[in-house]
């Protein structure tokens, strides 16, 4: 199984919502991230997850909430987002720090309204 | 702060024809250059990377050239189909730290 599955591929939410986006591989990778990617832009980092603990947080608002329960889980829990918040949000995994490249999901379109 | 420029930000080639796609990156201690390729409704997919050990690297229609003292890397893709058509994102990585460039639409005409 090479795949990273994110779950929903689409979610439109109020301001005033809490919402979770879920990503599971079972590739056996020990690094986990959460990326955010405008249209027309490239993905941009907000977290890394490195066995299981928090490895980086790219100084992002805490409206957004990471959590990784097992190596091959990650969630990215949202609360009182805002219309500049909507994009899709990638999850990726890899075999651990500098050890090769990422395996992107297909990722969440997230819409704020 | 550390960034990739990349360039050119759009490509037009006829099918058959050979495509580049140049990257230039700021911080030094950068040791891994990955390229994703990412198509309409999907995440990037990793198509090729290489090492800063290594100059060059090919796999089929697909090369990579890294040149450490310039700061240069580029993409190479002989013999295009119309499948070829995506955006491409050069990036450098330095441990868990990834800097993607801003990518190239790469259109292939049938």
């Amino acid at each position: 199984d090479t795949e990273v599955t994110q779950t929903p591929k689409h979610l439109v939410m109020g301001m005033t919502n809490k919402k979770s986006l879920k990503c599971e591989q079972h590739m056996g990778h020990r690094a986990m991230y959460w990326y955010k990617q405008k249209a027309k832009k490239p993905p941009e980092l907000m977290f890394v997850y490195s066995y299981e603990k928090l490895s980086i947080n790219e100084s992002v608002p805490s409206r957004f909430s990471p959590e990784c329960p097992n190596s091959s889980l990650l969630n990215l829990h949202l609360h009182a987002l805002q219309p500049e918040d909507s994009a899709l949000y990638l999850c990726a995994s890899s075999q651990g720090q500098g050890k090769g490249g990422y395996t992107f999901g297909s990722g969440t379109r997230l819409t704020v309204v | 702060g550390e960034n990739v420029e990349q360039h050119p930000s759009t490509l037009s080639v006829q099918e058959g024809d050979s495509a580049v796609i140049k990257c230039t990156y700021s911080d030094s201690a950068s040791n891994y250059f990955p390229w994703y390729k990412q198509e309409l409704g999907k995440g990037p997919q990793l198509i090729i990377d290489i090492r800063s050990n290594v100059g060059e690297k090919k796999d089929q229609r697909i090369a990579v050239t890294l040149n450490k003292t310039a700061k240069h890397f580029s993409l190479h893709i002989t013999e295009t189909q119309p499948e070829d058509s995506a955006v491409y994102f050069c990036a450098a990585s330095r441990g868990f730290k990834t800097i993607f460039g801003a990518g190239t639409r790469l259109f292939v005409k049938a």
